[in-house]
């Protein structure tokens, strides 16, 4: 068990390009979770996949997002039409599919939009 | 809907005495309440979860956490800080009445830890 990943770290986009972002869950979690963190708020709600169905999202999550998880597995996170306000920590998550299972986050992605 | 207020965003406190982080909450339902742990550039780590078991919940690296009904309260203890625990602490709720159990978080509060 190595974790959550997320790849990348960081990114520096200019404002009006395409990101994507990466996450690979713990292997054995059906559940996987997105959140966004900006600067001095704790994290909010984005998007969340059980296995590979997308089962609720957020209405902080615009049309200019999209999040896959097409296995089941890894799952990505791509932002079109990148805007200032976009600027934040994504984080992804996953977990067992118990209420009250622990969800383990990953060290997330820092977005930075110019 | 369930949400978390979070009293005070800083918190300083000298090694070696007691730390006391304050977390309310409001929820419909039986709450399950977790704090997390998040240092810099980093993701969020669990300290502790209540789960409707005992009310007094203890955590990793020496923390504990009281479940208080009637106070909507779960407030984080320690009760001798060490430099390492300098960090940002987060309060959150599960809702677990759709369809996950996604998380509302408080907006966090960073201790610092003075010599």
């Amino acid at each position: 068990d190595t974790g959550v990943s997320q790849d990348p770290r960081h990114k520096i986009t200019k404002r009006g390009q395409n990101v994507t972002f990466r996450c690979d869950p713990i292997s054995e979690h059906n559940r996987l979770y997105w959140y966004r963190q900006t600067l001095g708020q704790g994290p909010e709600f984005l998007t969340y996949f059980q296995n590979e169905a997308q089962l609720e999202k957020s209405r902080l999550l615009s049309d200019r997002f999209s999040a896959e998880r097409p296995k089941g597995s890894f799952s990505t996170l791509e932002i079109q039409r990148t805007e200032q306000g976009d600027s934040a920590m994504y984080l992804c998550a996953s977990s067992g599919a118990g209420l009250t299972d622990t969800q383990y986050f990953g060290p997330g992605t820092r977005l930075t939009v110019l | 809907a369930q949400s978390v207020t979070q009293l005070g965003s800083h918190v300083s406190v000298s090694e070696g005495a007691l730390v006391l982080l304050r977390c309310n909450y409001s929820s419909s339902v039986p709450p399950y309440l977790f704090w997390y742990v998040q240092y810099p550039n980093q993701g969020l780590q669990l300290l502790l979860k209540y789960t409707s078991a005992a009310t007094l919940v203890k955590g990793i690296n020496g923390f504990e956490a009281e479940f208080k009904k009637s106070e909507t309260s779960f407030h984080l203890t320690k009760p001798s800080a060490h430099m390492s625990d300098a960090a940002e602490y987060f309060c959150a709720v599960s809702d677990y009445t759709g369809t996950a159990s996604k998380l509302t978080f408080g907006t966090g509060t960073r201790l610092q830890v003075m010599l």
